[in-house]
């Protein structure tokens, strides 16, 4: 039972338009969220997170969104570059201490075309 | 910092075979976490360890999946006997609080 589902599993963008990448959840006591970037055959890398405080948080070209009541957030890249091109996991746990453990969706592997 | 270390990247084997993944964390980081990626599965979680101690393990497979941290800087994911449906790439990451810090990985193939 996939309590992180990320429904589509691939996205191409054109260079500098927006990605928008989607993710739900079934878990209320989830409260926080992370975005990972995750190239060939490396491991996922920190890209941005969110606490269920917050709906949005932004980091330069990245914005993670949170609509609690929809249980659903959203990952936008804007402008996308090709360098964006990757698999995007998104994940969810019960607080931020570490206590937890991160619960991840399926991914979702975005290609952005020059 | 040099990072979670997983040695090796490649592992192939046999069915039956014993297979060890070996992972050292980022130091000071408390937590370990034993991660596999499939295409059906994705990201899912086998076992966690705080300071050392197993703190949840119910994600691991079956029996024949074992994994130990004998102190803060090591700890082994071993499959005994491996089957070929165990074919996945292995993370290991590690945490201090926050967000999780991976490995690049051991891709395991059993024939």
């Amino acid at each position: 039972d996939q309590q992180v589902k990320q429904n589509s599993p691939s996205l191409s963008v054109q260079e500098g338009r927006i990605s928008i990448l989607n993710c739900d959840y079934t878990n209320s006591m989830f409260d926080y969220f992370l975005w990972y970037k995750k190239y060939p055959a490396e491991g996922p890398t920190f890209l941005i997170s969110i606490s269920s405080i917050k709906d949005k948080n932004e980091d330069g070209r990245f914005t993670v969104f949170l609509n609690k009541s929809a249980k659903h957030l959203s990952l936008h890249i804007v402008p996308s570059q090709p360098g964006d091109s990757a698999v995007y996991f998104c994940a969810a746990r019960r607080g931020n201490s570490g206590n937890t453990p991160l619960v991840f969706g399926k991914g979702t592997r975005l290609s952005v075309i020059a | 910092d040099a990072g979670v270390i997983q040695s090796p990247r490649h592992e192939v084997t046999e069915m039956g075979q014993e297979v060890t993944l070996r992972c050292k964390p980022i130091s000071g980081h408390d937590y370990l976490f034993w991660y596999r990626q499939t295409m059906m599965r994705g990201l899912e979680l086998l076992i966690y360890f705080n300071n050392n101690v197993p703190i949840d393990d119910s994600g691991m497979p079956e029996d024949r999946f074992s994994a130990k941290m004998p102190n803060a800087s090591f700890s082994t994911l071993k499959i005994q006997p491996s089957e070929p449906r165990d074919s996945a790439v292995y993370f290991c990451a590690s945490s201090a609080r926050g967000a999780l810090h991976f490995g690049n990985g051991t891709r395991l193939t059993v024939t």
